[in-house]
């Protein structure tokens, strides 16, 4: 399995503001993903980056509110823009091979919007 | 589209006891299966899988589910919780849209267990 981190582990934001999460992997993977995680709720898809190529977002997610780089095969940022309450959620990345579904996650960033 | 229903939303157990977490898909076909765990304060963690083959599937700790495809369902089970099995549990399916897989996540299930 690959190690992941993740940068920041946590922040409080103001409204308004942009907040640029890193996520770093041990080995190149073809594929990343984003998730969010509400309070007390499940994980929900954001987007797939693609290295070399636009990110596929979810329904309800835009690239406008949620840009994502993907800059070579062991890296990736998230950026949460124009940030409002509702943004305050725990923001993950993961990682899997083209051989395997498996997926496997970072530790998070915990992201407070006051 | 593909979805997950885990039925048990909370669960209080005692230590010793027996646990059962239901996890239903909600089509057909070739389904690849996944439990997480999510410890407190840890990141998510793969706690068993299954893509073909034995419909019964151990993973870490002692966990084992069972694939049953007339149910449409991949329960987790373990004969014997421990107070360090406190987490949270969430069963996932691949979901193959658009020419990539994704992993489609329950609602979760937290899990109690005292001493």
């Amino acid at each position: 399995s690959a190690v992941i981190s993740q940068k920041p582990s946590r922040d409080i934001c103001q409204r308004g503001t942009s907040l640029t999460i890193q996520c770093q992997v041990d080995s190149q993977v073809t594929m990343m993903f984003w998730y969010r995680q509400q309070p007390g709720q499940s994980l929900t898809l954001i987007a797939t980056a693609n290295q070399g190529s636009e990110a596929t977002y979810e329904s309800g997610f835009v690239i406008d509110k949620f840009p994502i780089s993907r800059p070579n095969l062991t890296f990736s940022t998230l950026t949460v823009s124009n940030m409002s309450p509702e943004d305050s959620s725990i923001y993950l990345c993961s990682v899997s091979g083209t051989a395997t579904y498996e997926q496997y996650f970072g530790p998070g960033t915990r992201l407070t919007v006051t | 589209a593909q979805s997950v229903s885990q039925h048990n939303h909370h669960v209080i157990l005692s230590e010793a006891a027996s646990l059962e977490l239901g996890c239903n898909y909600s089509y057909g076909g070739t389904v690849n299966l996944f439990w997480y765990v999510q410890y407190p304060g840890q990141h998510l963690q793969l706690l068993l899988k299954y893509f073909s083959g034995d419909p019964l599937v151990k993973g870490i700790k002692g966990f084992e589910a069972e694939f049953i495809k007339s149910k449409f369902s991949f329960n987790l089970r373990k004969p014997s919780v421990q107070w360090s099995d406190t987490a949270e549990y969430f069963c996932a399916v691949i979901s193959f849209s658009g020419g990539y897989n994704k992993l489609i996540f329950g609602a979760g299930t937290r899990l109690a267990v005292h001493p």
